[in-house]
């Protein structure tokens, strides 16, 4: 069974810093990973999106890396500011079976002015 | 205007009643979802739609039904509510797109919903 998990479940940071967030799952079989963005009342948004076969991808001033052997993905924000405040989670979807998202529980981040 | 819109975005209802969350998109996609999350859950997927004449059950259908009205409309219904039904709902669309966009999913902004 595919588990996912993000760790830490919150994190507050300066601004300027570059931080990493981590993502975990289980099962090396999926076919992509995706990461997105949830600000408080609002739905999901994507930032990411990481096929099973890439090592990474880029938009901005993020980046997110996938390793499938060691189950695990990072998302990389260089350059911290407030408005990246936000809860960030991680997906992944399995290789076959179900069509189904297995989504992490979220890092929470806050972005100290 | 929003490519992903819900209605309503807040309700609050009395165990036994019958609910109807609605969903509609403009962003031409085929596929629709219904998600709930719960604090510390993550997000679960109740029911998907391929297309009008396509319904999946997800991980958690049990009380729940869909309705695909339309290519922009995916309804979800809750035909007896339960204070377990408590949860903020989402529903997101995706396409086919090239290798690098398929599945990215896009979600409306959610459904408070609260069953007493």
């Amino acid at each position: 069974k595919q588990e996912v998990t993000q760790i830490p479940a919150a994190l507050s940071v300066p601004e300027g810093e570059n931080l990493v967030l981590n993502c975990s799952f289980t099962d090396s079989a999926i076919y992509n990973l995706q990461w997105f963005r949830q600000d408080p009342g609002k739905g999901l948004t994507s930032l990411l999106l990481i096929q099973s076969s890439q090592r990474e991808q880029t938009s901005g001033r993020l980046n997110a890396s996938l390793d499938k052997s060691s189950g695990r993905s990072t998302l990389y924000i260089a350059a911290s500011q407030p408005g990246d405040s936000a809860t960030y989670l991680c997906a992944v979807r399995r290789t076959s079976g179900t069509y189904k998202y297995i989504f992490g529980t979220g890092t929470r981040l806050k972005v100290l002015a | 205007d929003a490519d992903v819109t819900q209605t309503p975005r807040n309700r609050i209802t009395k165990t036994g009643k019958r609910i109807m969350l609605e969903c509609s998109q403009t962003k031409g996609h085929d596929r629709m979802y219904w998600y709930r999350q719960d604090p510390g859950l993550g997000l679960q997927l109740i029911y998907y739609s391929f297309d009008v004449k396509d319904i999946n059950k997800g991980e958690i259908s049990d009380g729940y039904s869909v309705s695909r009205q339309a290519q922009a409309k995916f309804s979800l219904s809750l035909e007896s509510a339960i204070p377990n039904q408590t949860a903020l709902y989402f529903c997101a669309t995706s396409d086919l797109g090239d290798r690098g966009t398929r599945d990215t999913q896009y979600f409306g902004p959610g459904t408070r919903l609260t069953v007493l």
